[in-house]
């Protein structure tokens, strides 16, 4: 079946620096792809997405590459910061233009002050 | 808008008994999901509605498990009898519909989870 797979798992940068989080997808129909981030104890919430009509999307510090061919994505955080850690999960649409999310294996990333 | 709103926010059970979590979307939104989380096997999606109709439930792991909504505020989540493997967070989210249109934001609005344990 459809299948996203995210690395790494764990993440531990300085503040300041960057972190880059990658994920493949299986589903060809997929052409949405959102990023989650779940703080400790929480509900994920929706940081960042991007449609495989766009190649690449900016938000601030954080930014999303999408290579459909290759079907590859990854999320680039720059200047972290320690309210940067949590766990990020990113996910592909499960056939197109759809709501229903596959989601990776998550990666916890922990900025260090 | 209160946001998507779950109950029990915390439950320990023994196996065995039947456990029944509820979640109301958000109003207007047209799909709700569950989904369940774990270490091993994080975010699986476990069943969702489209105007309060069952759509795929492929991802609801035994006959153990059923889930209604018999109104569009109003979905439940049921195991019976419960396992210590269910033990998880199960989280309702709900989305203004289940096809992305142009324009639309694509943001599914998560609950706030129900922890199971069951011992």
């Amino acid at each position: 079946g459809e299948n996203v797979e995210q690395h790494p798992s764990t993440l531990s940068v300085q503040e300041g620096d960057s972190a880059v989080i990658k994920c493949t997808y299986s589903d060809s129909a997929s052409n949405y792809f959102p990023w989650y981030k779940q703080e400790l104890g929480k509900r994920p919430q929706l940081i960042i997405d991007i449609r495989s009509n766009v190649g690449e999307k900016k938000d601030q510090r954080i930014a999303v590459t999408l290579n459909k061919t290759a079907k590859h994505f990854s999320l680039h955080i720059t200047e972290t910061q320690p309210e940067d850690s949590a766990v990020y999960f990113c996910a592909a649409s499960k056939g197109d233009s759809s709501y229903k999310l596959i989601f990776g294996s998550g990666t916890r990333l922990l900025v260090r002050p | 808008d209160a946001g998507v709103i779950q109950s029990p926010r915390h439950e320990v059970t023994e196996m065995g008994q039947e456990v029944t979590l509820r979640c109301k979307p958000i109003s207007g939104h047209n799909s709700l999901f569950w989904y369940r989380q774990t270490m091993m096997r994080g975010l699986e999606l476990l069943i969702y509605f489209n105007n309060n109709v069952p759509i795929d439930d492929s991802g609801m792991p035994e006959d153990r498990f059923s889930a209604k909504m018999p109104n569009a505020s109003f979905s439940t989540l049921k195991i019976q009898p419960s396992e210590p493997r269910d033990s998880a967070v199960y989280f309702c989210a709900s989305s203004l519909a289940l096809l992305l249109r142009q324009g639309d934001t694509g943001e599914l609005f998560f609950g706030e989870g129900s922890r199971l344990t069951v011992l």
